[in-house]
């Protein structure tokens, strides 16, 4: 069985400074880690993903997770936010035994003061 | 990247009526996709997993005769939504798998908005 808990519903940061989302998972498997982004009323757009290669992960718009299999986190950072960084965040998890699903976190809502 | 369409985005439709919502992988074949429903302000549930050339599986509490789903190509899979009513409204998005193993990458279509009234 696997989980993910997404620590924060909210997260609001002033614009140019950094943005931190934690998520916590458990798994039976080493298992594949995700995060997305959402923009209202659009899909799910794959920031980045972890597949037990390098712990540290960089994805598309400045931002990072890292892995770490002892805290069993994944946390995504950005070093200054933008406007544009507006937007829902989902943590994933997919197990890498055979089973397709996804286990997604609640998200969190991410808010940018100018 | 690889991209995942929807269409329509939205529809409005009358309460009795079928509504069928399309998802394509635009740049890779998927051999297996996904439905997935989001009520406002929450996360994503599985719907059912539809694999090209047979039948879709359907998650617990999902009534297969309400929505059907149909994979007839490695990029394309639809779903129909039978006799609408009100309370399936909802944000309807689909996701195309690249590649043919757990934990490969699911990529997400635009989501499409339904209105039933």
């Amino acid at each position: 069985a696997q989980s993910v808990t997404q620590l924060d519903s909210h997260v609001s940061v002033s614009e140019g400074t950094p943005v931190l989302l934690r998520c916590n998972y458990s798994s039976s498997y080493s298992p594949s880690l995700f995060w997305y982004v959402q923009h209202p009323n659009k899909g799910l757009q794959l920031l980045l993903k972890y597949t037990s290669a390098a712990t540290l992960v960089k994805g598309i718009n400045g931002f990072e997770a890292e892995f770490k299999k002892s805290e069993t986190s994944f946390h995504l950072t950005k070093p200054s936010a933008h406007m544009s960084d507006a937007a829902e965040y989902f943590c994933v998890v997919s197990p890498a035994a055979n089973d397709y699903k996804l286990s997604f976190g609640a998200g969190t809502t991410v808010t940018v003061r100018a | 990247g690889a991209v995942v369409s929807q269409h329509p985005s939205w529809v409005i439709c009358k309460s009795g009526t079928s509504v069928k919502i399309e998802c394509r992988s635009l740049d890779f074949q998927a051999t297996t996709m996904f439905w997935y429903r989001q009520f406002p302000k929450q996360s994503l549930m599985l719907m059912a997993t539809s694999n090209e050339g047979s039948k879709a599986t359907y998650e617990q509490g999902v009534e297969k005769d309400k929505f059907l789903i149909n994979h007839a190509s490695l990029t394309l899979s639809t779903l129909t939504v039978t006799s609408a009513h009100p309370e399936d409204s909802s944000f309807y998005i689909c996701s195309a798998e690249e590649g043919q193993g757990a934990g490969d990458t699911q990529y997400f279509g635009p989501g499409t908005r339904l209105t039933v009234l």
